[in-house]
């Protein structure tokens, strides 16, 4: 099957610093790819919507400013936390739509981001 | 409001037995559904994708049902293992919200000896 690789797995920060995520997509192409966030025990949140050399739709209370979202190709887009705080602790996951076929989706393996 | 609800929020079965979870949605106008697998601190995967006109799809031990005129769906595991301890999310789409997904709160399974 199709896999979507997520950089770091997790990863450990000091509050005020900028950690960033890549999400990439190893066999298929992708024009749209989405990243979530999920708090334990809750479902996953969508915070934006990547597509390949625009810019990224973000859902409504996401700061845009907040959480960078870069699609420079159709196999990777990134998420950058900016200026982390310990309440952006949370679970990351991206996903990526499959450009031909049926355009099913394919989630990364998430990236457990705590800061400290 | 677009919304999934699943029931139950957790559920405890032992090895061998099997479960029907089950995903009621309000999401309009429907496209498709979807049913997810989580492991804990894994991304989800997917088990089934079923659109307007199909009413069941197989995946192995996986079974999921889908009634677009009650807008319900179940997910039925047959034979459970212990591997299928995770938590299982109904994902319902909708035409027009660009690739919009509705994702529900999932419900937590553990299978035990």
């Amino acid at each position: 099957g199709a896999v979507v690789s997520q950089h770091p797995s997790w990863v450990i920060c000091k509050s005020g610093t900028s950690v960033k995520i890549e999400c990439r997509s190893l066999d298929f192409q992708a024009t749209t790819m989405f990243w979530y966030r999920q708090f334990p025990k809750q479902s996953l949140m969508l915070m934006a919507t990547s597509n390949e050399g625009s810019k990224a739709t973000y859902e409504q209370g996401v700061e845009k400013d907040k959480f960078l979202i870069n699609h420079a190709s159709l196999t990777l887009s990134t998420l950058t936390v900016t200026s982390a705080h310990p309440e952006d602790s949370s679970f990351y996951i991206c996903s990526a739509r499959r450009l031909a076929g049926t355009g099913e989706l394919f989630f990364g393996e998430g990236s457990r981001l705590t800061v400290l | 409001k677009n919304q999934v609800e699943q029931s139950p929020q957790s559920l405890i079965i032992l090895e061998g037995k099997n479960c029907t979870l089950q995903c009621n949605y309000t999401v309009s106008p429907f496209s498709n559904l979807r049913w997810y697998k989580q492991d804990t601190g894994r991304g989800p995967v997917s088990l089934t994708i079923m659109t307007f006109s199909e009413n069941t799809k197989s995946n192995g031990r996986y079974t999921a049902t889908l009634d677009a005129d009650t807008k319900q769906s179940s997910l039925h595991i047959t034979a459970s293992q212990l591997s299928d301890s995770a938590s299982y999310i109904c994902v319902v789409g909708f035409t027009g919200g660009g690739n919009k997904l509705t994702f529900g709160t999932g419900t937590q399974l553990k299978v035990e000896l």
